[in-house]
């Protein structure tokens, strides 16, 4: 089965810095997701990457997927304590075929804390 | 994008019932799913709700405990059977729009949250 790995963990930033943060497979990523959940609520869906090298952005969050495909990061810039919550990588399985299952597997999440 | 809505947002329930989480989405979609989210972790897949046919669960999971049912391509039910305090969860559906081929943006509902005593 495929495992995510995030890292850090959590992430205590000053607002105004930029940060990253970096999801790691243990095997080729086909769908990548990118989701922020405030706590005990649903996940807010923010990027999905497919392609190897691929790149997306959507107001200060860029989010870029390796060439090799086994990594993603997840960066934000000029943060602010709206950007705070937890950041969860979702990846997609597929079969030989590469039809999607549609079925993700997810990374354990990095917590962010941003100070005014 | 989707909109999609959960029932009950929370729950309070003692041990031994049972208990049915709805949820709507706005449009018709290919798949639904249903994850679990214990106290601290992450998301875990429970199961894909097939319409019209028997759920698909994954390791770990049974339909004697979390029943699903999915009678058409906007709405989906799980049942919580005989609780336990372990149960205490976040349980979240998701959808998937687009073609069953390739990717497809998938989107989650609020979430309910449950709490067994």
């Amino acid at each position: 089965s495929q495992e995510l790995e995030q890292s850090p963990q959590s992430l205590i930033v000053q607002e105004g810095k930029n940060l990253t943060i970096n999801c790691t497979s243990s095997k080729t990523l086909y769908g990548l997701y990118w989701y922020k959940q405030k706590y005990g609520e649903g996940l807010i869906f923010l990027m999905m990457l497919q392609k190897g090298g691929e790149e997306k952005s959507h107001e200060k969050i860029t989010a870029k997927l390796d060439e090799k495909k086994q990594q993603s990061s997840l960066h934000i810039t000029a943060s602010q304590p709206s950007h705070a919550g937890i950041y969860l990588c979702g990846a997609d399985g597929v079969d030989a075929g590469g039809t999607s299952y549609g079925k993700l597997t997810f990374g354990q999440g990095t917590i962010l804390t941003v100070h005014p | 994008s989707a909109v999609i809505s959960q029932k009950p947002s929370r729950d309070i329930c003692q041990r031994g019932t049972s208990l049915t989480i709805q949820c709507q989405v706005d449009s018709q979609v290919t798949m639904m799913f249903w994850y679990r989210q214990q106290p601290g972790q992450s998301l875990t897949l429970i199961a894909t709700a097939n319409q019209g046919s028997e759920a698909t669960y994954e390791s770990g999971f049974v339909i004697d405990k979390f029943p699903i049912s999915r009678p058409n391509l906007t709405f989906s039910t799980l049942t919580v059977s005989n609780m336990s305090p372990e149960d205490s969860s976040i349980y979240l559906c998701s959808v998937a729009k687009g073609l069953t081929l390739g990717y497809n943006e998938q989107f989650f509902g609020p979430g309910t949250r449950l709490t067994v005593l």
